[in-house]
């Protein structure tokens, strides 16, 4: 199975920041990641899929690189909507797996 | 619009059955691989098992296989999730999901919860 590793686990910043978070694959999953954003007792919403392919009505602050094992999300200036939690999940092979979770929150 | 409604959820006692179905809308149901996905209390997110669009290719997470059985009725718009011999680690949100061009998921459902205890 591969594994996905997000890092960190915990993010603490401001409105209007840059941030980036990172997801770690156990080997190569070429561009089949996805990333998501959860907000509480709310269900999951796609961002990025492909790798760096925003979906359709995602803010363009949001945007997705990397190939291969390592990959990134980034929110280029963080509203008071992002604090949120976010997933990667590689959907290169079955079982298809997400990573643990980042947790975006107001510093 | 694209509607998932999931239902089904509930309390059930560990060694107990339960099945899960999934009201779908706003989309051609036939034409998408389906999923299911869950979520612990305060956990991250667990792929369970998926169906291709004519039931031939199914996937199982190991932590459900032999116990779950994924199903659809394309006739119906529907996805269901046969649950049996249930334990406590399966306590969790379930989610609908529609699966995109690829394995990814770009529609979800609100989510029913399933917990086990005696």
């Amino acid at each position: 199975d591969i594994q996905m590793t997000q890092s960190p686990s915990t993010l603490s910043a401001s409105v209007g920041d840059r941030v980036a978070i990172t997801c770690r694959a156990s080997q190569s999953i070429s561009r089949w990641l996805a990333w998501y954003q959860q907000n509480p007792g709310k269900a999951p919403k796609l961002l990025i899929y492909e790798a760096s392919t925003l979906e359709s009505g995602v803010p363009s602050r949001f945007s997705g690189s990397g190939s291969g094992a390592e990959f990134t999300l980034t929110i280029s200036s963080l509203q008071p909507d992002d604090f949120a939690t976010y997933y990667c999940q590689q959907y290169n092979s079955p079982p298809w797996t997400f990573g643990q979770g980042t947790k975006v929150e107001i510093k | 619009e694209v509607q998932l409604v999931e239902s089904g959820g509930g309390l059930v006692k560990p060694g107990g059955s339960l099945r899960l179905s999934c009201a779908v809308s706003g989309f051609t149901f036939s034409s998408y691989v389906m999923k299911w996905v869950r979520q612990a209390p305060g956990k991250g997110l667990e792929w369970v098992s998926s169906i291709d669009t004519s039931s031939s290719i199914i996937y199982y997470a190991d932590s459900v296989k032999g116990r779950f059985t994924i199903s659809r009725d394309n006739a119906r718009n529907s996805l269901y999730l046969q649950m049996n011999s249930l334990r406590a680690e399966d306590t969790a949100v379930y989610y609908c999901a529609r699966a995109g061009l690829k394995n990814y998921i770009v529609y979800w459902g609100r989510g029913t919860l399933v917990t086990v205890s005696p």
